[in-house]
């Protein structure tokens, strides 16, 4: 089946513009996780969201916000670009199975560049 | 709050040599724990993860790894590595109870092998 599909893979963007990133999960999985992936910090959770609600958020400014739809398909929009929002973002589906322990599958992400 | 400590940040190793790349958590909690890896400019794939259980797990592409819950450590290791185990490795947990789609990630370890 298919794996979770991230669009676009790469985009440049300057600082000030916005940024909306898609991410389709695998076929079944109502759990959308976002990571952003940078050099010096690592992957830092974003946020996750489960039957279009938010249920957990990371230590990221308010320009950064998602949303799921009824399809589990998932957008985060990144506002306001900084050139420290330049990173790979990540997103990565579930099956959410209880007390967590279900495996997370990540799409290939979305290179980001601001300039 | 949780955090993953991966105490190597480049493991250089000839190839056919045995690895060991460590990984260390701080909360004493019941914890899951996962190794993931990530190949150049790819998303990130699950070696092997611990739930409970025997506390030594195996994984794909013959690695695997040991749960010690005293130690509060998950160190992946290999027998003998080969050219194509050359990725970025990171280790995750999450809390029993937390939501899956949190996982909190370590820095990573970039395995090198070398001919």
């Amino acid at each position: 089946k298919a794996g979770v599909t991230q669009t676009p893979r790469y985009l440049i963007k300057t600082r000030g513009q916005q940024v909306t990133l898609s991410c389709s999960p695998i076929s079944g999985h109502r759990s959308v996780s976002w990571y952003q992936q940078t050099p010096g910090q690592g992957l830092q959770f974003l946020f996750e969201y489960f039957s279009e609600t938010q249920r957990n958020k990371g230590n990221f400014p308010g320009r950064f916000s998602g949303r799921q739809f009824s399809n589990s398909r998932s957008e985060m929009n990144v506002s306001t670009l900084e050139l420290g929002d330049s990173a790979l973002y990540l997103c990565a589906s579930s099956l959410a199975l209880a007390g967590g322990a279900g495996e997370l599958f990540f799409g290939e992400g979305s290179r980001l560049t601001v300039l | 709050a949780q955090s993953v400590t991966q105490l190597d940040s480049q493991v250089p190793v000839f190839e056919e040599a045995p690895v060991e790349l460590r990984c260390n958590y701080s909360s004493s909690v019941s914890v899951y724990l996962f190794w993931y890896v990530q190949y150049p400019n790819q998303g990130l794939q699950l070696l092997l993860k611990y739930l409970s259980g025997s506390t030594l797990v195996k994984g794909i592409n013959g690695f695997e790894a040991e749960f010690n819950k005293s130690q509060t450590s998950f160190h992946l290791r290999k027998p003998s590595v080969h050219i194509s185990d050359t990725a970025e490795y990171f280790c995750a947990v999450i809390n029993y109870g937390g939501s899956q789609g949190n996982l909190i990630f370590g820095k990573g370890t970039k395995l090198s092998v070398k001919p």
